[in-house]
């Protein structure tokens, strides 16, 4: 089975523009949520969605957004990015809101 | 759900022992996770235990959790080269809603 899958892998974008980071969960997931991790830091918690519903949202600027798409697929948005946006941006997703997640390989946001 | 601390930040051994890391937190809670990061790659869940349980394996793993102390503990057993990675615990409340990270621990084993 596959898993969690992030695309891009990579991306460079310069200040100030807007970037979106997709996410396909495991066949069969309903809860995706999503972390930013610097480097050198542990993830921190960004948004969760269960059944395409907002079910929690971190400690994050409103210019990050994000949403889950009916097939349970979830796209996360920033805009007016800034320097210290730069980061590895974590996808995980879950059967349901209390099973252990299941990361992806993330996507690894350069700001330039 | 609350950020756990983890200790050491880094832990470097041979091949072949015993790899002991911690992990402390502020707050009651009803599980705690222990997670794996590889170099540059998504976590993978290693191991939950529930607020009721004081010990628990998986494999070379074994997971305490001492309530009273607030800390558990990961003890990873006849460590290989492909133990190397960072180590983060994530105390939790009833769900995987807000799993908060630490900084976790660095672990290297040198072959």
């Amino acid at each position: 089975d596959a898993g969690v899958t992030q695309s891009p892998t990579h991306l460079i974008k310069t200040r100030g523009q807007h970037v979106t980071l997709r996410c396909s969960p495991i066949s069969g997931h309903k809860s995706v949520s999503w972390y930013q991790q610097v480097l050198g830091q542990g993830p921190q918690f960004i948004f969760q969605y269960y059944e395409k519903e907002e079910r929690g949202r971190g400690n994050f600027p409103d210019r990050f957004s994000a949403r889950q798409f009916p097939n349970y697929s979830s796209e996360l948005n920033v805009n007016a990015l800034l320097l210290g946006d730069s980061a590895l941006y974590l996808c995980a997703s879950s059967g349901d809101w209390i099973s252990p997640l299941h990361f992806g390989n993330g996507t690894r946001l350069t700001v330039t | 759900s609350q950020q756990g601390e983890e200790d050491p930040q880094a832990l470097s051994i041979q091949e072949g022992e015993n790899a002991t890391m911690n992990c402390s937190y502020k707050t009651s809670i009803n599980n705690l996770q222990w997670y794996r990061q590889n170099s540059g790659r998504g976590l993978v869940h290693l191991i939950l235990i529930r607020s009721n349980e004081r010990e628990k394996h998986s494999g070379r793993l074994r997971v305490t959790l001492d309530t009273s102390k607030k800390s558990s503990s990961l003890l990873i057993t006849a460590s290989r080269a492909a133990d190397t990675a960072s180590y983060f615990c994530a105390p939790g409340g009833f769900g995987n809603e807000k799993l908060t990270f630490g900084t976790g621990t660095r672990l290297t084993i040198i072959p």
